[in-house]
């Protein structure tokens, strides 16, 4: 696509349920970044893909989080029993490469857990 | 671990004022990216530095990479109300991947 898309783009939960975002990356582009920013807080890593493989999964908070990866492009990220302080904008990003720096964002999810 | 200060935290200035913000690091970055986010969005990638002491214009943005490679600054000249947003830095963990760390970002509000 023309950029990087994310859905929802709102999502209100109740605490202890489970959400799954979704992110379609820019055509063409291998490397895909999962991202989470609080409220006047600067981007989290949470993980990123090279292809269907995640190399780096350190910045998931916890065993509740998890991401995947299929056929090189959708990936969407999963939040178990979901808790308040998942609460954030879950921001997705491709880039060409993963050694390219370059990142292109979506417009992000805003998760609500009440 | 690694971490980035922005600095100012916020700004409000007049329409037409040249603005001027910095980043600073507790360790050397290779290279430096500076980001802007609208209310809403994601943040979109305004300057890119690969060269220490380099100076990098987009249109009335300019940005340094500093000598030390710890520092970088973003000015912006006859700021419009379009500027209003959240600017980021940030800079590649050791990683050299797209895992980068961001700033806590500095808000500019532009009165018209």
């Amino acid at each position: 696509g023309a950029g990087v898309s994310q859905s929802p783009s709102n999502k209100v939960t109740e605490k202890g349920k489970d959400v799954e975002l979704r992110c379609d990356p820019i055509s063409g582009h291998t490397a895909l970044y999962w991202y989470r920013q609080s409220l006047g807080q600067g981007l989290e890593f949470l993980i990123y893909f090279q292809g269907n493989s995640a190399p780096d999964k350190s910045g998931l908070p916890s065993d509740r989080f998890s991401a995947e990866r299929t056929g090189g492009s959708v990936s969407t990220l999963t939040i178990q029993r979901t808790q308040q302080e998942d609460s954030a904008v879950y921001l997705c990003a491709s880039s060409f490469t993963a050694t390219n720096e370059k990142l292109f964002f979506g417009s992000g999810t805003q998760l609500s857990v009440l | 671990g690694q971490q980035l200060n922005q600095s100012p935290q916020s700004m409000f200035i007049q329409e037409g004022e040249d603005v001027s913000m910095n980043c600073t690091s507790s360790s050397i970055f290779n290279t430096w990216l500076w980001y802007k986010q609208d209310p809403g969005e994601g943040p979109v990638l305004l300057i890119a530095l690969y060269k220490a002491g380099e100076l990098t214009s987009n249109g009335r943005l300019t940005a340094q990479f500093g000598i030390t490679r710890k520092d970088s600054f973003l000015n912006i000249s006859a700021s419009i109300p379009s500027d209003v947003g959240i600017y980021f830095c940030a800079g590649p963990g050791s990683s050299n991947t797209g895992k980068l760390i961001f700033g806590q970002g500095t808000t500019l509000q532009v009165k018209p």
